[in-house]
């Protein structure tokens, strides 16, 4: 079974700099897409960015960008210019390619305060 | 883009009632539907994979005769927490996948439904 862990369960960032949330997971598959969530207060789920592992080129969506190294099976999240609305809980996600309907392991999470 | 709606959002029940949460997706159809729960401060953990006219596949640990789940339809899916108990007070969601999306596509999650048992 795949796991997901996100070791730092707080981190904080002053307004304007950039923060790198961690997350590591454990597969042995080589095809599998992997994502990460924010979750507001509202506790709604937004996607904020997604990585396919069979692409090289890091993911990238605006502030947000990923560093994926397949090989250390590691899949981290900057976020650039911090905003007091990236406040949240961040979630990273793992979904296996092998037909699993689609289903989601999620890490523990990554409480990010942002500061001003 | 594609809305995946959850009621109630807030529900308050008694120690041994039964409590029905209902998962629509609006604007697609959806043979495969996701519930999660979620503790306070903690992860989704996955509860079970409701599939569209067939049995739901739980995970392990997860009791079938206490969490019932029923999609009987291609846009609802919904779970039912029987003889409910202070310790099955949890934060649920429940997504969705938009069949015709590329693999990569994200799942579409529910705004949660907050369930306390008194």
């Amino acid at each position: 079974a795949q796991t997901v862990t996100q070791s730092q369960p707080e981190m904080s960032v002053q307004e304007a700099e950039t923060v790198t949330l961690s997350c590591t997971y454990d597969t042995s598959e080589s095809d599998y897409y992997l994502f990460w969530y924010k979750q507001p207060p509202s506790r709604q789920m937004i996607l904020v960015i997604r990585q396919e592992a069979y692409k090289q080129q890091n993911a990238t969506e605006n502030r947000f960008s990923v560093n994926f190294q397949k090989a250390a099976k590691s899949f981290s999240l900057k976020i650039s210019d911090s905003q007091l609305g990236d406040a949240a809980m961040y979630f990273c996600a793992y979904r296996s390619d092998t037909g699993t309907a689609s289903k989601l392991t999620f890490g523990t999470g990554t409480r990010l305060q942002v500061t001003l | 883009g594609a809305v995946v709606s959850q009621h109630p959002s807030w529900v308050i029940c008694k120690s041994g009632t039964s409590v029905k949460i209902e998962c629509r997706s609006l604007d697609f159809q959806a043979t495969t539907m996701f519930w999660y729960r979620q503790f306070p401060k903690q992860s989704l953990m996955l509860m079970a994979t409701s599939n569209e006219g067939s049995k739901a596949t739980y995970e392990q640990g997860v009791e079938k005769d206490k969490f019932l789940i029923n999609h009987a339809s291609l846009t609802l899916s919904t779970l039912t927490v029987t003889s409910a108990h202070p310790e099955d007070s949890s934060f649920y969601i429940c997504s969705a996948r938009v069949p015709s999306d590329r693999d990569n596509s994200p799942l579409h999650f529910g705004n949660g439904t907050r369930l306390t048992v008194t």
